[in-house]
């Protein structure tokens, strides 16, 4: 099983230049996260999506967008890139089930530079 | 948030048992206790969880003190794979989406 995809592994891009991060699961999870983590730090949340068609902000939302274009599918948008988003970028899914804890599901990452 | 206070580094022999402590004072009654790891150049992995009692997997073992303001995850024989950052990690919202925050772990080194 692939598990969570994340396209592409490793970009570099200029200030001020756009970039969508793609990510699918395979494992029919309702729940998708976007994280970033910069080095030495521990991961902090992007954006959410509970369900196909919501999407929540989290920790860090400023200079991102995301859309959950259908059950598999999550992707981060970086309109204007700045410096300070240069980072390493995770997407994560998990079931849904109120009242229970499902546990989160990461890719290995997006590895982004921003000149 | 309730947070969690976790040793920056450990290290420890291969095969030897490990244990790996965390702190959580301000922790709620409903707040669930989770690990998860992040090996080199991978995403976090889950680990284990618990809310009040002791917990087993094929993974490793979680002791939750009887207070629950500290917790220990137990790897039973270390083996070099388990060089990795440990999250200690409260749960952060009680509702659908399982939101987890996590702080800058406890890094691992495991010695042949």
């Amino acid at each position: 099983n692939a598990g969570v995809t994340q396209t592409p592994k490793f970009q570099v891009l200029k200030t001020g230049q756009s970039m969508t991060l793609q990510c699918a699961q395979d494992m029919n999870h309702n729940s998708m996260y976007w994280y970033r983590q910069d080095p030495g730090m521990g991961l902090r949340l992007i954006y959410y999506s509970a369900s196909e068609g919501t999407t929540d902000k989290g920790e860090v939302p400023n200079g991102y967008n995301v859309s959950r274009l259908n059950k598999r599918e999550f992707s981060l948008r970086l309109e204007s890139a700045a410096p300070s988003q240069t980072s390493v970028y995770f997407c994560a899914s998990s079931r849904t089930r109120l009242g229970y804890y499902q546990p989160q599901h990461f890719g290995d990452g997006t590895r982004l530079s921003i000149l | 948030d309730a947070k969690t206070t976790q040793p920056n580094s450990m290290e420890s022999n291969e095969e030897e048992p490990v244990h790996l402590p965390c702190n959580h004072s301000t922790i709620s009654g409903t707040d669930y206790i989770h690990w998860y790891r992040q090996l080199p150049s991978q995403g976090p992995e889950y680990v284990i969880h618990g809310l009040t009692s002791n917990v087993n997997n094929r993974m490793a073992s979680l002791a939750i003190a009887e207070d629950r303001k500290s917790s220990t995850l137990i790897l039973h024989r270390a083996t070099l794979r388990d060089a990795a950052v440990y999250y200690c990690i409260l749960r952060a919202d009680g509702g659908a989406t399982n939101k987890l925050i996590f702080g800058t772990g406890t890094l691992l080194a495991v010695q042949p």
